[in-house]
């Protein structure tokens, strides 16, 4: 049972565009919101996050925001650029997960075209 | 910091035989995770440790698989027997108790059974 889905697995982008993930989770109790970013080859790094108390959070390229109505989050990077191609895992922790355990999604492959 | 260190980064074994997953985290990190990523699950929790003491191994999928903590700087993850169904990158990942910290991810160990 997926508590949180990336239901795209792959996403193409030009150069330049905006890039849209999303991902869905299903318990109401999660009340911390993450994206990390993965190489090949390397382990996942953090790359932004957002409280449940807020709906927008922005940092540079990246803003991610959260409709807590629709158990929906999505993580917007503009201007999209070659280095942002990654595999993007949303995760959330909260409610009965508690504060430390990330539960995380499968992942979608962005990839950014020159 | 050398940031969280797991080895070996590549284990090809046969089915039957035992596998031993090794990482070293953050100093001054007090929580310490094991994750699985496969295709169809994204970034499973395995089993997660705070201040050397095992606190969650729900995830743990069998009898088959194990995970220690004997101090602060030294965990593993043992498969013993491993079967092909094992084959995955697993992760390690460390973080401190302070709010508002994450998750920081290991390379990752990257697990072929035969």
């Amino acid at each position: 049972d997926q508590q949180v889905k990336q239901n795209s697995p792959s996403l193409s982008v030009q150069e330049g565009r905006i890039s849209i993930l999303n991902c869905d989770y299903t318990n109401s109790m999660f009340d911390y919101f993450l994206w990390y970013k993965k190489y090949p080859a390397e382990g996942p790094t953090f790359l932004i996050s957002i409280s449940s108390i807020k709906d927008k959070n922005e940092d540079g390229r990246f803003t991610v925001f959260l409709n807590k109505s629709a158990k929906h989050l999505s993580l917007h990077i503009v201007p999209s650029q070659p280095g942002d191609s990654a595999v993007y895992f949303c995760a959330a922790s909260g409610g009965l997960s508690g504060t430390y355990k990330y539960i995380f999604g499968t992942g979608t492959r962005l990839k950014v075209l020159a | 910091d050398a940031g969280v260190i797991q080895s070996p980064r590549h284990e090809v074994t046969e089915m039957g035989q035992e596998v031993t997953l090794r990482c070293k985290p953050i100093s001054g990190h007090d929580y310490l995770f094991w994750y699985r990523q496969t295709m169809m699950r994204g970034l499973e929790l395995l089993i997660y440790f705070n201040n050397n003491v095992p606190i969650d191994d729900s995830g743990m999928p069998e009898d088959r698989f194990s995970a220690k903590m004997p101090n602060a700087s030294f965990s593993t993850l043992k498969i013993q027997p491993s079967e092909p169904r094992d084959s995955a990158v697993y992760f390690c990942a460390s973080r401190s108790g302070l709010d508002q910290e994450t998750q920081y991810f290991g390379p990752g160990t990257r697990l072929l059974v035969l």
